[in-house]
């Protein structure tokens, strides 16, 4: 247990669907991040916000749409996906964004496009 | 370019001595991170280097050389619970203050 929970665990759906995967976290961190998580391949990073703010956006494609209404909880809303969007989605938090405050991460949302 | 390499996977032997290495070519250095993943799990924070040399923290270790982009984690006296895998990443701020660039990861397989 981290302290950072992600909701749904498993989650399928066709490529017409709209979804949110949502993450909160326990913590009092002020930055959070999601993740894409692919077999054999590194962690590619999606969003991260800091108080609540955007920083960092890494030319992600436009049907990933994230939410930050806190500093507690973030969303990603799901729309007209691929199945290449198929894989291991995380959410993580730090104390801060940047510098050498280690993230604790969500068990993840396993994410299956039809 | 920015490039993080790590061997996919090794096999070890419980009780043994297992060293799996992180080589890195980034623009910049502002730290690095090991984490471990077990299968179906989130990943878990082991250590942070931002200085040259060893960190020790129980029956894990972990080196760091800035000047030969080199770092290296150090199991000793494997349990089978070990077995997950291990990910590498650094920091490099002169792209981006909040990204880490993160290595594929090794699998890490121990035998009895």
């Amino acid at each position: 247990e981290t302290g950072v929970t992600q909701t749904p665990r498993h989650l399928v759906m066709g490529m017409t669907n709209k979804k949110s995967l949502k993450c909160e976290q326990h913590l009092g961190h002020n930055a959070m991040y999601w993740y894409k998580q692919s077999a054999k391949k590194p962690l590619e990073l999606m969003f991260v916000y800091s108080l609540e703010e955007r920083v960092e956006n890494n030319s992600v494609p436009s049907r990933f749409s994230p939410e930050c209404p806190n500093s507690s909880h973030l969303f990603l809303h799901l729309h007209t996906l691929q199945p290449e969007d198929s894989a291991l989605y995380l959410c993580a938090s730090s104390r801060a964004a940047g510098g050498g405050d280690e993230q604790y991460f969500g068990p993840g949302t396993r994410l299956t496009v039809t | 370019g920015q490039n993080i390499d790590q061997p996919t996977e090794m096999t070890a032997t419980e009780g043994a001595i297992v060293q799996i290495n992180c080589t890195y070519q980034t623009s910049g250095f502002n730290g690095l991170f090991w984490y471990q993943q077990h299968a179906g799990e989130a990943p878990t924070f082991l250590s942070y280097n931002v200085l040259d040399g060893l960190e020790e923290k129980g029956r894990f270790s972990s080196f760091l050389s800035r000047s030969k982009g080199y770092s290296y984690l150090l199991l000793k006296e494997l349990q089978m619970k070990d077995s997950a895998s291990y990910l590498c990443a650094v920091r490099s701020p002169r792209d981006s203050n909040y990204q880490l660039i993160w290595g594929a990861g090794t699998k890490l397989i121990i035998k009895p």
